[in-house]
C-alpha cells in the first residue's frame, strides 16, 4: 500500500461547481497535513495547512478524519483558475520527511 | 517574503560535465531540501538538510553531492548525470525539520536536461 494515495482524475468540472477530493495515509503517526496545488511546469505551492479541527480559506474547506486516516479537501464556487493538480502530503516516519501523494488533476470548464 | 529563487532555470549538460545548482531563501528558515521530479510525477525527496547539516539522504547516487554552505543557501553538484537525470529540480524550505514537518516553500526550480 503506498503511503499516501490520491484518485488521480482528472475531474472535469463546470465553473461554479462544488468539488471534493481525498486522500488516504497510511502512518497512523503523521502529524502534519497540506494540500499544494501545482499549475503545468510550476512549482508546488503551499494551499492550506490541515487542522485536526478542519480549517477553511475563502472558497477551499480542508477536513482531517484521523480514524479513517484520509484529508479532503472542498472547493466551492470553483473558478477557471482553480484548474490545476492538486497534491496531498503527509509527514512520514520521520518528522523532517513529507510524502507527497501522486496528486489529483481538476479541469475547470467555462 | 516567502520567497525561494533558484538558479539557473534551465541547464543542458553532457554525461561528463560537472555543474551545479544553486539555491537562496532569506526567509530565516533552518531546513533545506532538494526535491526531484520527473512530467507527470509527484516530487521525490533528494535531501534534507536541518541546521546546515545532511540530516536525509534518501539513497542518492553519489553522482548527485548536496551542499549547505550557510543557512540561506543550498547547493546540488552534478557529475557525471545520466539522461535519466533529466528532471525539474525543486529547492525547498521550511522553518525547521522538526517533530511535526513545517510548510514547505518552493522555489520555482531547475529544469535539466542530461544529454
Amino acid at each position: 500500500r503506498k503511503e499516501v494515495e490520491q484518485d488521480p482524475g482528472p475531474f472535469n468540472v463546470p465553473e461554479g461547481a462544488t468539488v471534493a477530493f481525498n486522500c488516504t495515509y497510511s502512518n497512523s503517526a503523521s502529524q502534519s497535513f497540506f494540500w499544494y496545488r501545482q499549475d503545468c511546469r510550476k512549482e508546488p505551492k503551499l494551499l492550506m495547512s490541515v487542522y485536526s479541527s478542519g480549517n477553511e480559506d475563502g472558497r477551499f474547506t480542508a477536513q482531517l478524519n484521523r480514524a479513517s486516516q484520509y484529508i479532503s479537501l472542498l472547493i466551492r464556487d470553483s473558478k477557471l483558475s482553480d484548474s490545476a493538480t492538486y497534491l496531498c502530503v503527509v509527514n512520514g516516519s520521520s518528522a523532517s520527511k513529507i510524502i507527497f501523494g501522486s496528486g489529483t488533476r481538476l479541469s475547470i470548464r467555462p | 517574503d516567502t520567497e525561494v529563487t533558484q538558479t539557473p532555470k534551465h541547464l543542458v549538460m553532457g554525461m561528463t560535465n560537472k555543474k551545479s545548482l544553486k539555491c537562496e531563501q532569506h526567509m530565516g528558515h533552518r531546513a533545506m531540501y532538494w526535491y526531484k521530479q520527473k512530467a507527470k510525477k509527484p516530487p521525490e525527496l533528494m535531501f534534507v538538510y536541518s541546521y546546515e547539516k545532511l540530516s536525509i539522504n534518501e539513497s542518492v547516487p553519489s553522482r548527485f553531492s548536496p551542499e549547505c554552505p550557510n543557512s540561506s543557501l543550498l547547493n546540488l553538484h552534478l557529475h557525471a548525470l545520466q539522461p535519466e537525470d533529466s528532471a525539474l529540480y525543486l529547492c525547498a524550505s521550511s522553518q525547521a525539520a522538526s517533530r511535526a514537518a513545517h510548510e514547505q516553500y518552493f522555489g520555482p526550480g531547475t529544469r535539466l536536461t542530461v544529454t
